[in-house]
């Protein structure tokens, strides 16, 4: 079956710092990528996604490469701000699938 | 264009009651999808549906918990005799088609307690 796995959290950035979550998947067929952020207390929010390799999602200032021949799409961002504080979560479906299937969520702190 | 609506956003419930939670998909959508997800975990799939029929359910738990959405109105979650493990925020997605290219939004969630 499908799985994804995130990069064991706690984050904790000074502001400006570089941002990486790594984010590897297992799947059988050719999934679209997707990262979405949570803050507290609300729902998801997608951030970015790919549909095939090499494709680039970005949004924000974060970006992530689907890469196929590795099967990660890791999440980078140049210079994170406060504002950023929340946690990420790396997911994929399948072409012809409904459900989604999530990694445990990498939480972040931004500190000023 | 309303987004996802869930509700209640908080329930709380005593062990061995119902929890009835509700899901208003965005408007032209008629794909829904709901996932579980415990403290400190991401989120667990549990059932697919499209108006009038479930297409996947291999996430339910097979006894106490049923889903349905039907042909007018907003598609319901049941748990039946809660338990404190139930315990948990229920999120509802939405999409107006399946597969990856689609996305899924998402609505702020139904926060369970079970005391």
């Amino acid at each position: 079956g499908n799985s994804v796995t995130q990069m064991e959290g706690p984050v904790t950035l000074s502001e400006e710092a570089f941002l990486t979550i790594n984010c590897t998947y297992t799947a059988t067929g050719y999934p679209s990528l997707f990262w979405y952020v949570q803050y507290p207390g609300e729902g998801l929010q997608l951030l970015l996604k790919a549909t095939k390799a090499d494709d680039k999602g970005s949004n924000k200032g974060f970006e992530a490469t689907y890469r196929k021949e590795t099967t990660s799409f890791h999440l980078e961002k140049g210079s994170v701000q406060v504002s950023d504080s929340a946690v990420y979560f790396c997911a994929l479906r399948d072409t012809n699938a409904g459900k989604s299937t999530f990694g445990d969520g990498t939480t972040l702190t931004v500190k000023p | 264009n309303a987004g996802v609506m869930q509700n209640p956003r908080h329930l709380v419930r005593r062990r061995g009651q119902e929890a009835r939670l509700r899901c208003s998909p965005m408007k032209g959508h008629s794909h829904v999808y709901w996932y579980r997800q415990l403290p400190e975990e991401g989120l667990k799939f549990m059932v697919y549906l499209q108006k009038e029929n479930i297409i996947d359910e291999s996430g339910m738990p097979k006894e106490r918990f049923s889903a349905e959405f039907p042909k007018e109105g907003p598609s319901i979650l049941r748990i039946q005799q809660v338990v404190r493990g139930d315990s948990a925020a229920y999120f509802c997605a939405s999409s107006p088609g399946t597969g990856g290219i689609y996305e899924q939004y998402f609505g702020p969630g139904t926060r369970l307690t079970v005391t």
